[in-house]
């Protein structure tokens, strides 16, 4: 069985600053790890992916996370909060199945930037 | 442009009809999946599909139903059964042993 915990479902960070959005994960295999993010009203977009490559991943609009197995986290960061980025995030675990993966998400942390 | 189609945006229906929400891709992905969406509550998925004419419960499937009858479509409908349908449903897609999944823009369904 699997599972993905985010801590904090609102952070509020300040224009320019870092942002960091946590995820700790329990899976049963090696763990395929992933971060979304949600505009409002919108579907869900990749930021990035972990396949057991680099523990370091770098996304698109300047997120990275890293893989760590021995804290069990998958924590999401961007050194500088740009006003765009104020959206809902989602961390998730793939079972790594055969045709169909099934992700499971976390709940979700919603991003706030501020002036 | 390849992507993923879900059809209407808002869906408004009055308690006790069955409706069917639209999922189409043109990716040429294998397999496709259904999740619902509540807040506070991340995704649940509801039913997925690996192949045409086949599919299997998800976490979640109770009131719900679903057919792949082509490679590009799967149908959600949601019935009269399912006690709690106002939500925001969202389909997505993925290739054969890729493990990500690309999302469609999400149906959100009012009943009242």
């Amino acid at each position: 069985a699997q599972s993905v915990t985010q801590l904090g479902s609102h952070v509020s960070v300040s224009e320019g600053a870092l942002v960091l959005l946590r995820c700790n994960y329990s899976s049963s295999v090696p763990p395929y790890l992933f971060w979304y993010v949600q505009y409002p009203n919108q579907g869900l977009q990749l930021l990035l992916k972990y396949t057991s490559a680099a523990t370091l991943v770098k996304g698109i609009n300047g997120f990275e996370a890293e893989f760590k197995k021995s804290e069990t986290s998958f924590h999401l960061t961007k050194p500088s909060a740009h006003m765009s980025d104020a959206a809902e995030y989602f961390c998730a675990v793939s079972d790594r199945g055969g045709t169909a993966s099934k992700l499971t998400f976390g709940t979700g942390t919603r991003l706030q930037v501020t002036l | 442009d390849g992507g993923i189609t879900q059809s209407p945006k808002y869906l408004f229906r009055k308690e006790g009809q069955n409706v069917t929400l639209s999922c189409e891709q043109n990716l040429n992905h294998d397999a496709m999946y259904w999740y619902r969406q509540d807040p506070g509550q991340g995704l649940r998925l509801i039913y997925y599909s690996q192949i045409v004419n086949d599919f299997q419960k998800g976490d979640i499937a109770e009131g719900y139903s679903v057919s792949r009858e082509k490679k590009e479509s799967f149908p959600l409908t949601v019935t009269s059964a399912q006690k709690n349908p106002t939500a925001f449903y969202l389909c997505a897609s993925s290739t054969a042993g890729s493990y990500e999944q690309y999302f469609g823009p999400g149906t959100r369904l009012t009943v009242t």
